[in-house]
């Protein structure tokens, strides 16, 4: 079965600083994968996925991926962080036949000024 | 465009009641996933429903039950409620019946179900 781990239940920076939040994944073929956002209170919002096109993803609000088959990684990163980006980040996996997700246990992202 | 929406928005119920969440897809959207997330935890998938019957389902017991309507929208019925059930019940929406794994799938806000 396909999985995703992700390092660091929280993580802290300040305004401006690079955000990078950890996902590695567990696979015995090329997977699909995903980054949402969770907002408080809200449903979790697509910020980009991986469909093999490209191995440097970008997405929305300046997020970006990179796909590293060698590493078995799909980091998130941002170049400056922002105080609206506080939220919980989950990187997912789809099954290779069907769009059904499987979730890692998620980052919270903690923006001080 | 409405999006994904969901009812009730919060809910609590005692143990061995049944309860039924409901949820609309977003506009155009022919398939609907349930997930269920457990405080402090990622979502898990639950099942997915498409025209109308039961596609694809997790690891989740027969007291996990659903239903889709011929507009697409669906329900999500637990019965015997356990302390555990406590979480919030995401509805997600996609198009095309789950088969590509590539669906962008889009999430509602979610019913908190408090098990007293």
């Amino acid at each position: 079965a396909q999985s995703v781990t992700q390092l660091g239940s929280h993580v802290s920076v300040s305004e401006g600083a690079l955000v990078l939040l950890r996902c590695n994944y567990s696979s015995s073929v090329p997977p699909y994968l995903f980054w949402y956002v969770q907002y408080p209170n809200q449903g979790l919002q697509l910020l980009l996925k991986y469909t093999s096109a490209a191995t440097l993803v970008k997405g929305i609000n300046g997020f970006e991926a990179e796909f590293k088959k060698s590493e078995t990684s799909f980091h998130l990163t941002k170049p400056s962080a922002h105080m609206s980006d506080a939220a919980e980040y989950f990187c997912a996996v789809s099954d290779r036949g069907y769009s059904t997700l499987t979730f890692g246990k998620g980052t919270m992202l903690l923006v001080s000024p | 465009d409405a999006g994904v929406t969901q009812s009730p928005t919060h809910l609590i119920k005692t143990r061995g009641q049944q309860v039924t969440l409901r949820c609309s897809p977003k506009s155009g959207h022919d398939t609907v996933s349930w997930y269920q997330q457990a405080l402090g935890q990622g979502p898990q998938f639950i099942f997915q429903y498409y025209e109308e019957e039961e596609r694809q389902r997790g690891n989740f017991p027969d007291r996990f039950s659903g239903h889709q309507f011929p507009n697409y929208s669906s329900e999500l019925n637990v019965n015997a409620l356990l302390l555990g059930d406590s979480a919030l019940y995401l509805c997600a929406s996609s198009l095309g019946g789950g088969r590509a794994p590539t669906d962008t799938q889009y999430f509602g806000p979610g019913t908190r179900l408090t098990v007293l």
